[in-house]
């Protein structure tokens, strides 16, 4: 079974705060991805990856950095955080190159900036 | 532009029932993915549609591929309290590593 985790369920943060949000998968999959999703929005993606320490912006990067220095590893950094940044995360993953590659996601991590 | 609506955006009905969710695109996709979410939780994989007029069972839910790869369909049959939650499509988009996700179907089944 595929296994993509998330370091946190719930996060309380002040406005301000640098954040960290972690995602952890466990079947070698190339491609990362960080979305944020908010009713009435659906899912937005902030970031992706394709690969170790290569990244492209999605479509809300904004406000958002990220990391990935391990293959199974992919951080979202919100710099400074805003009370606009309070949100459900989702981290997922999936395989790259050819044919079908499904995403998975992570439980999600619900982040509350007051 | 590549994108997903799903039809109806809400639907509340009896246990026992039966239903239908639409996910429909003027874009061909490669694949079609469907997903349920609870609240509070990230979205589950149900299944994969890849070929064209595909259908696949999943116990009482059934999928279907259009036969151009446009749309898709899952059928729930004899609703369960326990199919309660969002249902969304989302698909490749076509050339880059991105995925397109529907707009999603909130079902709610009273017990």
């Amino acid at each position: 079974d595929v296994k993509v985790t998330q370091s946190s369920r719930y996060l309380v943060k002040r406005t301000g705060e640098k954040v960290f949000l972690e995602c952890v998968q466990d079947m070698d999959h190339e491609n990362m991805f960080w979305y944020r999703q908010d009713p009435g929005l659906g899912l937005r993606l902030i970031y992706f990856s394709y690969d170790v320490k290569m990244k492209e912006k999605g479509d809300i990067p904004e406000g958002y950095s990220v990391s990935r220095e391990k293959k199974e590893r992919f951080s979202l950094i919100l710099e400074s955080a805003s009370t606009n940044q309070t949100s459900m995360y989702l981290c997922a993953s999936s395989l790259s190159g050819q044919g079908i590659y499904e995403q998975y996601f992570g439980p999600g991590t619900r982040l509350t900036v007051t | 532009t590549q994108l997903l609506e799903q039809s109806p955006q809400f639907l509340s009905i009896q246990e026992g029932e039966n239903l239908t969710v639409y996910c429909n695109s003027s874009s061909v996709f490669s694949s079609l993915q469907w997903y349920r979410q609870e609240p509070g939780e990230g979205p589950v994989l149900l299944v994969t549609v890849v070929t064209g007029g595909e259908v696949k069972k999943l116990k009482r839910l059934t999928f279907q591929f259009g036969d151009a790869r446009k749309d898709s369909s899952l059928h729930i049959t004899a609703a369960q309290p326990g199919d309660t939650g969002l249902y969304l499509c989302a698909g490749p988009h076509s050339g880059t590593y991105k995925y397109i996700f529907g707009t999603g179907t909130r079902l709610k089944v009273l017990a």
